[in-house]
C-alpha cells in the first residue's frame, strides 16, 4: 500500500463548479498535512496547511479525518486558472531525527469554459 | 516567489556521466530537502540536510550524494548517470524541521 494515495484524475469540471478531492495516508503517526499545487512542469506550490480543525482559505476548504486517516481539498466556484494538479502531502511522525515530505501522485483538475 | 532558486534549469547528460545540480535556499531556513520527479509521479525523498549534516535519506542508492554548506545552501551529486536518472530534481527548503515546504523551479535533468 502507498503511503499516500490519491485519485488521479482527471477532474474535469465546468467553471463555477465545486470540487473536491480525497488523500488518504497509511502512517495513523502523521503529524502535519499540506496540500500543495503543481502547474505543468513547474515545481510545487504550497496552497495550505491542514489542520485538524478544518481550515479555509477563501475558496478552498482542507480537512483532516485522524480516525480515519483521510484528508480533504474543496474547492469552491472553480476557475480557469485553478487547472493544474494538486499533490496530497504529509509528514510522517518525527522518526530518526528527521522529516520528509511524502507526496501523493497528484490529481489533476482540468477547468473549462 | 519562494527565494529558493536552484541551477541549472535545464540539463542534458550521457550515460555514465556525473553530475551537480545546486541550490540555494531561502534567507533563514536551515533546512534543505532533494527530491526527484519522474513525470507522471509525485516527488520522491531523496535525503535531507539539516544544519549541514544529512538528516535522512530515501531509497536511493549511493550515487545520489550531497552537500549543505554554513550559508545552508545545497549540492546535489549523481555519479554514474542511468537513463532512469532522467526526471526533475526539486529542492525544498524549511525554516526548520516540520515546518512547510518551499521549492524552487527544480532541473530538469534527462540522461541520453
Amino acid at each position: 500500500r502507498k503511503e499516500v494515495e490519491q485519485d488521479p484524475g482527471p477532474f474535469n469540471v465546468p467553471e463555477g463548479a465545486t470540487v473536491a478531492f480525497n488523500c488518504t495516508y497509511s502512517n495513523s503517526a502523521s503529524q502535519s498535512f499540506f496540500w500543495y499545487r503543481q502547474d505543468c512542469r513547474k515545481e510545487p506550490k504550497l496552497l495550505m496547511s491542514v489542520y485538524s480543525s478544518g481550515n479555509e482559505d477563501g475558496r478552498f476548504t482542507a480537512q483532516l479525518n485522524r480516525a480515519s486517516q483521510y484528508i480533504s481539498l474543496l474547492i469552491r466556484d472553480s476557475k480557469l486558472s485553478d487547472s493544474a494538479t494538486y499533490l496530497c502531502v504529509v509528514i510522517p511522525a518525527f522518526s530518526g531525527g528527521y522529516n520528509k515530505l511524502i507526496f501523493g501522485a497528484g490529481t489533476r483538475l482540468a477547468v473549462h469554459p | 516567489e519562494t527565494g529558493v532558486t536552484q541551477s541549472p534549469t535545464h540539463l542534458i547528460k550521457t550515460r555514465g556521466q556525473q553530475v551537480t545540480l545546486r541550490c540555494s535556499s531561502q534567507s533563514g531556513h536551515n533546512t534543505v530537502s532533494w527530491y526527484q520527479q519522474a513525470l507522471g509521479q509525485g516527488p520522491q525523498f531523496i535525503f535531507q540536510y539539516y544544519r549541514e549534516e544529512e538528516n535522512g535519506r530515501g531509497n536511493f542508492p549511493p550515487r545520489f550524494s550531497g552537500l549543505q554548506f554554513p550559508n545552508y545552501s545545497s549540492e546535489l551529486n549523481v555519479n554514474a548517470l542511468e537513463l532512469d536518472d532522467s526526471a526533475l530534481y526539486l529542492c525544498a527548503s524549511q525554516r526548520d524541521l516540520n515546518t512547510e515546504a518551499f521549492f524552487g523551479q527544480g532541473t530538469r535533468l534527462t540522461v541520453v
